[in-house]
C-alpha cells in the first residue's frame, strides 16, 4: 500500500518570503499523480498544484512550484512571496494512474503567515 | 470547473437517529466517488469508494452497516450513518472527478454532532 509522509506538522513564514514544504512517499508503482491540497479553516479543499510521475518537468502554478525527486520519492511545495491568503492546512496527497483513483493524504502542514 | 455539491453543510443529530448526506457532481458525470472522514486537527481518512451501480468498496475497520453507501446516478452518491453515536461526529468530505485523467474535486464537507 502506498504512503504519504509530511513530517512538519506545523511551518511558518513571514509575508513575502518563501518556504518549502516537504513531502515524502512510498510506493512500488511508476506512474502516479502527486498534489498538494490547501485546506483554509473553512475546510474547503483546494487543490494547488498537481505532477504526473512520468513527467521529469516540475509544475508550476503561478507562486506555487514544486521540486519533484522521483527516485528519492520525494515532492515538496515551494511557495515564493507568501501571503496571508496562504495561511492554512497544506496535504499531500498520492494518486494511483491505474487502478483505485482515490487519494492517500499526508500527516498535513500548518502553515502560519506572519505580517 | 468541475463542481461537486455537498449537503447539508452542518447537522446535529440526537444518539440513535440516523442522517443522510448528499454529494452531488454538478457538471459532469462520475462513476466513482470517494468519502472521507477528517478529525480535529488530522488528515483525511478515506471511508469508503462509492461506485454507481453497484456496491461500494469500503477501507479496512469502516463498518459497511454503519455507513450506508448509495450511487444510484452518476451524479449523486448518499452517505447516511445510521444509529449515530456521540464517536461518529466528525468532518465528512466527498470528492469526485470527471475522469481518470482529471484530478479530484471536493465538496464542502459536512460537519457531524451528535448529541
Amino acid at each position: 500500500a502506498q504512503t504519504v509522509t509530511q513530517s512538519q506538522p506545523e511551518m511558518s513564514v513571514q509575508e513575502a518570503e518563501t518556504v518549502t514544504l516537504s513531502c515524502t512517499y512510498d510506493t512500488s508503482e511508476s506512474d502516479y499523480y502527486l498534489f498538494w491540497y490547501k485546506q483554509p479553516p473553512s475546510r474547503q479543499m483546494i487543490l494547488v498544484i498537481r505532477q504526473e510521475a512520468y513527467k521529469q518537468q516540475n509544475a508550476t502554478e503561478n507562486r506555487f512550484s514544486v521540486n519533484f525527486q522521483k527516485a528519492a520519492k520525494s515532492f515538496s511545495l515551494k511557495i515564493s512571496d507568501s501571503q496571508l491568503g496562504d495561511a492554512a492546512m497544506y496535504f499531500c496527497a498520492y494518486r494511483s494512474a491505474w487502478g483505485a483513483q482515490k487519494l492517500v493524504f499526508g500527516q498535513g502542514t500548518r502553515l502560519t503567515i506572519n505580517p | 470547473g468541475a463542481v461537486v455539491s455537498q449537503h447539508p453543510s452542518w447537522v446535529i443529530c440526537k444518539s440513535g437517529t440516523s442522517v443522510k448526506i448528499e454529494c452531488r457532481s454538478l457538471d459532469f458525470q462520475a462513476t466513482t466517488m470517494f468519502w472521507y472522514r477528517q478529525f480535529p486537527k488530522q488528515s483525511l481518512m478515506l471511508m469508503a469508494t462509492s461506485n454507481e451501480g453497484s456496491k461500494a468498496t469500503y477501507e479496512q475497520g469502516v463498518e459497511k452497516d454503519k455507513f450506508l453507501i448509495n450511487h444510484a446516478s452518476l451524479t449523486l452518491s448518499t452517505l447516511t450513518v445510521t444509529s449515530a453515536h456521540p464517536e461518529d461526529s466528525s468532518f465528512y468530505i466527498c470528492s469526485a472527478s470527471q475522469d481518470r485523467n482529471s484530478p479530484l474535486h471536493f465538496g464542502n464537507g459536512t460537519r457531524l454532532t451528535v448529541t
